[in-house]
């Protein structure tokens, strides 16, 4: 099992520039989950997604700011466009989840975001 | 909303136990407390899981008290390997809430 695999694991890009950072989860895992991390906020969920479909992007902080998950084995996050301030590392996580059991959430290596 | 709460910091030494205290006053019947660790530029970790009763694993022991409101993560032997943030999350299991949120976590750092 390969585990949750993030690409790319660096993007540098240039304020105004459309990102899409991508994920696929772990075979067989049916919950997703986008995270952003800074120094200044910690780790922050920003939207997750249970049998492909969004459940709760209330922590998506702007309209720039999108994701999908169109089948059960990939996701992206897009910002368009970005800006200085979306810089950091953006991680994501899948597990199990059912109406009897959530399983641990396993992470990726994450996505070091910069735009200048 | 914050539901647990730890303290920003601890030292350890290499080869010791290190107890990691986490409160979690307000919990409810269907969540579990979780503990994860996150190694500097790595991504957050699972390390152990329990309702009410002590759990074990090759990783780590989780005692949680018999209230519920506050538990114990131990490392038995911390090596320095062991540096990293721990995050104690409370999380609703049997229930259509899967949402995984963390809070400052404790940044434990292990001294040779």
């Amino acid at each position: 099992d390969a585990g949750v695999i993030q690409s790319p694991r660096h993007e540098v890009t240039e304020m105004g520039q459309e990102v899409t950072l991508r994920c696929k989860p772990i075979s067989g895992h049916n919950s997703l989950f986008w995270y952003r991390q800074t120094m200044m906020r910690g780790l922050e969920l920003l939207i997750y997604f249970n049998n492909n479909v969004p459940i709760d992007d209330s922590g998506m902080p702007e309209d720039r700011f999108s994701a999908k998950m169109p089948n059960a084995s990939f996701s992206t996050l897009k910002i368009q466009p970005s800006e200085p301030r979306d810089s950091a590392v953006y991680f994501c996580a899948s597990s199990r989840s059912g109406q009897l059991m959530n399983t641990e959430a396993f992470f990726g290596q994450g996505t070091r975001l910069t735009v200048v | 909303d914050a539901k647990t709460t730890q303290p920003p910091s601890m030292d350890c030494a290499e080869g010791r136990a290190a107890n990691l205290p986490c409160n979690h006053s307000t919990i409810s019947g269907n969540e579990y407390v979780y503990w994860y660790r996150q190694i500097h530029s790595q991504g957050p970790q699972y390390i152990i899981h329990g309702l009410k009763n002590n759990e074990t694993n090759e990783m780590a022991s989780l005692i949680i008290t018999e209230d519920r409101k506050s538990s114990t993560l131990i490392l038995p032997h911390a090596t320095l390997r062991d540096t990293a943030v721990y995050y104690c999350i409370v999380r609703a299991v049997r229930s259509n809430d899967y949402k995984l949120s963390f809070g400052a976590g404790t940044t434990v750092t292990v001294r040779a």
